[in-house]
Formats: C-alpha cells, structure tokens, sequence
C-alpha cells in the first residue's frame, strides 16, 4: 500500500512554544491530506482537511489560529501547534488520500502519528 | 452522512475466525464501507473497503449483506498481533468534502 511518513513520533516542548509536524505521501501526491487528534482510549477526531495550493478546512470547534496547516506541495502537509498549552496534548495523525483510476473508491492511508506532550 | 454500529469489545482465540460485525443502515448507494483498525500508539492501517461485492484481500475479507445495511470482516487465522481496535467506516460527505469519520470501533483482543 502507499506510505504516508508521518514526523516527529514523539515531541516534548514547553508551554508557549510552537511545534511543528510534517506529513509525506512518500510515492504518491495527496491533493487532500487530513489531520486528526486522538485522545487516550478515544477514537480519532478529525480537526481539518488539508488541500493543496489553498487554505485547510478546519471542523467545527478547532481554532485555526491555533492549529495552522500549510500544504504547500502535492507531497507536503504541515501541522504546526501554536503557543502550545498542556491541554494540547494528544496524538497527532495524519493521512493522504489516493484514489483507485479503476473503480474510483478512495482510500486513506495514514502516518504513524505524533505523540506531543506539552510540560 | 451514515453512522455505524459495532460491538465496543469482542475477543477471539488465536488460530480461530475472528467475525466483526458492523450496522450501518443508512448508508447511501453510492458510499463504500471501510475497515481499518489501529494498533496501539500507531496510525490507523487500511485493511479493506467494498461496495456492494464481497471483497477479499491478503488481510480479510468484508461481506456486505444486500441491503447493504451491515457488514462483517473476516479475519481467517486470527494472530496475536490482530489484536487491535477496528473501525467500520462510511465515508461522510460533509461541506462537499470527501471525509472519513472514525465512530468508537470494536476493540478486538485475541487470546492465546
């Protein structure tokens, strides 16, 4: 299946710094790209929708000042966490999507996520 | 957008078919269903997704009832490493964008 590089794994950083995570399709181009947020023992939560060449769609209830997504090549999507508080700590996954030219299905195929622990 | 229903917990012995049941009876003729289950600490693996046909994979097979109102994966052998939460998924079109929303999944565990 295609292979979605997903970095940092895991990230510390204090309190009011910004952290960013980056998001590659590895052997195919992602117009669309999605980042989620995951809690412990909780399902994923989709935040925004990342297309290339304009701004992200964000979901109801996430601050896009907060959460600033930049997609900015075919193979690119960045997450950056802004003035990051310990109430932002999670797991940060990403995923591309690609569909099949035949049956015109799509799939996602996600990163391995980010773990981010704000002190 | 259709929703879907599966159990929060199911348990299997290794070697064993491990059946996941998944409800979604709302779903819309032109949306796919989707299996993907996430491991521990890990991003969400694809594992299969149909239409209407059975499909089958080197991973699992889905069956899609005919009216297509509830599906089943089907993984064969099931291992240790199968233990997993699984998630059925329709995709939501929401906004005019193509989405994929995750529901609560099945936590699957297999024993030796």
């Amino acid at each position: 299946g295609a292979v979605v590089s997903q970095h940092p794994s895991w990230v510390i950083c204090k309190s009011g710094t910004s952290v960013k995570i980056e998001c590659r399709s590895l052997d195919f181009q992602a117009t669309t790209m999605f980042w989620y947020r995951q809690f412990p023992k909780q399902s994923l939560m989709l935040m925004a929708t990342s297309n290339e060449g304009s701004k992200a769609t964000y979901e109801q209830g996430v601050e896009k000042d907060k959460f600033l997504i930049n997609h900015a090549s075919l193979t690119l999507s960045t997450l950056t966490v802004t003035s990051a508080h310990p109430e932002d700590s999670s797991f940060y996954i990403c995923s591309a999507r690609t569909r099949d030219s035949q049956t015109g299905s799509e799939k996602l195929f996600f990163g391995s996520g980010t773990q981010l622990s704000v002190l | 957008d259709a929703k879907t229903t599966q159990p929060t917990s199911m348990d299997c012995a290794e070697g064993r078919a491990a059946n996941l049941p998944c409800n979604h009876s709302t779903i819309s003729g032109n949306e796919y269903v989707y299996w993907y289950r996430q491991i521990h600490s890990q991003g969400p693996q694809y594992i299969i997704h149909g239409l209407k046909n059975n499909e089958t994979n080197e991973m699992a097979s889905l069956i899609i009832t005919e009216d297509r109102k509830s599906s089943t994966l089907i993984l064969p052998h099931a291992t240790l490493r199968d233990t997993a939460v699984y998630y059925c998924i329709v995709r939501a079109v929401i906004q005019g964008a193509q989405k994929l929303v995750f529901g609560q999944g099945t936590r699957l565990t297999i024993n030796p």
